[in-house]
This record gives structure tokens, sequence and C-alpha cells, in this order.
């Protein structure tokens, strides 16, 4: 089945800080894969996405890069902000129907 | 354009009431869906729709029922509350398959729900 198990927070770093957020899935097919981040009383923003395998998905300075060979869709960024303070969720979408799978989120706080 | 829209953003409820949560899309997009999400427990999906008229239950529908009587609304009914069904709410929409855009979920802002 499909399955995506994400790094366990909360995730606390100090601005200009590196950020990586682990993400692994376990997948039939061949899945999408994406980011998605929820800001404090919002719903969830997609931040970037990859399609298939070595494609590497980019957006307001995030990077992950779609690993087949280790199962595995990493979230970094070079140097967070304290806007970047949200819940950040990795999901993989299966070949039926489009639904998405989500871990379970990884806490971020960033301070200044 | 508005996206996606729910109504309302809180309520509380006791053990045993009822109510239907609302959600709106103005992207004309076919598919829906209806997503609780727990505290470490990301978002399980509770029922979706494929259009107009069609529904069909998630990893967690028990509890809950749906209707898509016009392919821009989407509602989740409780019938009977229950504590364990204390979440947040979310709704989501997106493009066919057949569709380029189709990769992006677009989700509503969530409601609120706790039982009593």
């Amino acid at each position: 089945g499909n399955s995506v198990t994400q790094m366990e927070g909360p995730v606390t770093l100090s601005e200009e800080a590196f950020l990586t957020i682990n993400c692994t899935y376990t997948a039939t097919g061949y899945p999408s894969l994406f980011w998605y981040v929820q800001y404090p009383g919002e719903g969830l923003q997609l931040l970037l996405k990859a399609t298939k395998a070595d494609d590497k998905g980019s957006n307001k300075g995030f990077e992950a890069t779609y690993r087949k060979e280790t199962t595995s869709f990493h979230l970094e960024k070079g140097s967070v902000q304290v806007s970047d303070s949200a819940v950040y969720f990795c999901a993989l979408r299966g070949s039926t129907l489009g639904r998405l799978y989500f871990g379970r989120g990884t806490q971020l706080t960033v301070w200044p | 354009n508005a996206g996606v829209t729910q109504t309302p953003k809180f309520r509380v409820l006791k053990t045993g009431q009822s109510m239907t949560l609302l959600c709106a899309q103005d992207m004309n997009h076919e598919y829906m869906y209806w997503y609780r999400q727990d505290p470490g427990m990301g978002l399980r999906l509770i029922h979706y729709s494929v259009g107009e008229g069609t529904t069909a239950k998630g990893e967690v529908p028990d509890g809950y029922n749906v209707s898509r009587l016009k392919k821009q609304n989407f509602l989740l009914g409780l019938e009977s509350a229950a504590p364990s069904q204390t979440s947040v709410y979310f709704c989501a929409s997106r493009y066919p398959p057949d569709r380029a855009e189709y990769n992006e979920q677009f989700f509503g802002p969530g409601t609120r729900l706790t039982v009593l």
C-alpha cells in the first residue's frame, strides 16, 4: 500500500540555519510526491512537487529531489527565515483517483 | 476567485447533535475531498467525489455522510456527533487527471470542530 513516513518534530532553528526535513515513502507503482505547508490558522498550500524519479521540485528557496532508489523526498532550505515557521507535510499521490497520502507533519519554528 | 471556502470556521457540538459542513469551490474542479486532521496523524481522507452526484468512502468514513448535489459544493454531515470526531476538517478540490493542472489539490482554510 501507500504510506509516508516523515521526520518527527518539532524542529527549532535560528534564522539563516540550514533545514532538512526527512521524508520516505512506500508506494505501489510510480507516485508523484509533494510538500505542503500549513501556516498557523490556514489550510494547506502546495510548496513543491516532483512527478518522476530524479525530478527536483523547488519553490521559495525550498528544494526536494525525488529519489527512487532510496524512496525519499527530503525537504531542504539553505537559509531559513522566521516567516518559514509552519507545519510541513510530505505527501504522495497514488495512481488511483489522485488521493493524497500524508505524513504526520513536522512543526518548524524559526527564531530571529 | 475565492478558491475553496468552508463554513463554518468553528463549531462546538454536544454529543449526539448533528451538523453539516459546507465546502464550496469556484474553480470548476471535478474532484473534491474531505479530510480530517488530528494531532500527530497528518490528514486522513474521509470521503471524496469525482463529480456531481457521485461520492465514495475514503480511509475513515464511519460516522460521516456526504453529498455532492452541485459541482461546486461538497457537504459533510455528522448525524450523531461523538467526541472522537473532534478534529479540524479540511476540504480540497482539483481537476481530473486529463487536465495538465491536475497535480495540485487546493485546500480550504479548515473547520475546527469540538464535540463535548
